[in-house]
């Protein structure tokens, strides 16, 4: 069983909508993030968590927002979708002293 | 700048070596790492290296750092289709975690 699962895999949406990507994690870790991957520019950073109730903006936190419900689950939601959110979502854990961060499988999001 | 750059494309064929360069901006990097993405799946951590070494090998993965010049490259010898990827390079400063574009490796057979 995967130890970072991430919900939905794939969703097509319309302008406007609110939309809610769920990732879990199995691994005990206290530190989750969200990552969007687009061509050609790499993973960049929205949120990230140290635990339940330290949240904090990474690089492009702007349209996002996000809930950490449980040590094991982090939400990213988008209010109001807009096509140039329009990528794929990664969320991914991490241990505080860790080197490695564990990555989902990742969310296909598209705004049209 | 605080930018991570690796060039887009790389193509070898099938048994030859395979090198993947990357460069990085901010010299309080204290990890360097090497992530394998495989098509629909999420990164997977190939390797590391701490920023006091020069080189780590592990089987067919040489990592090599040039700490003066900012320079990271992983070598994978006897390259093989199934190492067809987007590979990340990725530094960590200060406990954030910078990637890179990635570089589309392609092997023919």
């Amino acid at each position: 069983d995967a130890d970072v699962t991430q919900t939905p895999r794939n969703r097509i949406t319309k302008t406007g909508k609110r939309i809610m990507l769920e990732c879990s994690q199995t691994k005990g870790h206290d530190r989750m993030y969200w990552y969007r991957q687009d061509p050609g520019l790499g993973l960049r950073l929205i949120y990230y968590s140290f635990d339940v109730k330290d949240i904090n903006k990474g690089e492009i936190s702007d349209g996002y927002s996000v809930s950490r419900q449980a040590q094991a689950k982090f939400s990213l939601s988008l209010e109001s979708a807009i096509p140039n959110q329009t990528a794929l979502y990664f969320c991914a854990t991490s241990e505080p002293q860790g080197n490695e961060q564990f990555f989902g499988p990742g969310t296909r999001l598209t705004v049209l | 700048g605080e930018d991570v750059e690796q060039s887009l494309f790389l193509s070898v064929r099938e048994g030859d070596s395979s090198v993947i360069n990357c460069t990085y901006t901010d010299s309080s990097s204290t990890y360097l790492y090497w992530y394998k993405q495989e098509p629909g799946a999420g990164l997977q951590l190939l390797t590391y290296i701490f920023s006091n070494m020069d080189m780590k090998q592990d089987q067919r993965l040489t990592v090599l750092l040039n700490k003066k010049d900012k320079h990271l490259s992983l070598r994978i010898a006897d390259t093989q289709t199934g190492d067809s990827a987007i590979y990340f390079c990725a530094e960590r400063v200060m406990g954030d975690m910078r990637f890179g574009a990635g570089t589309r490796l392609t092997v023919k057979p």
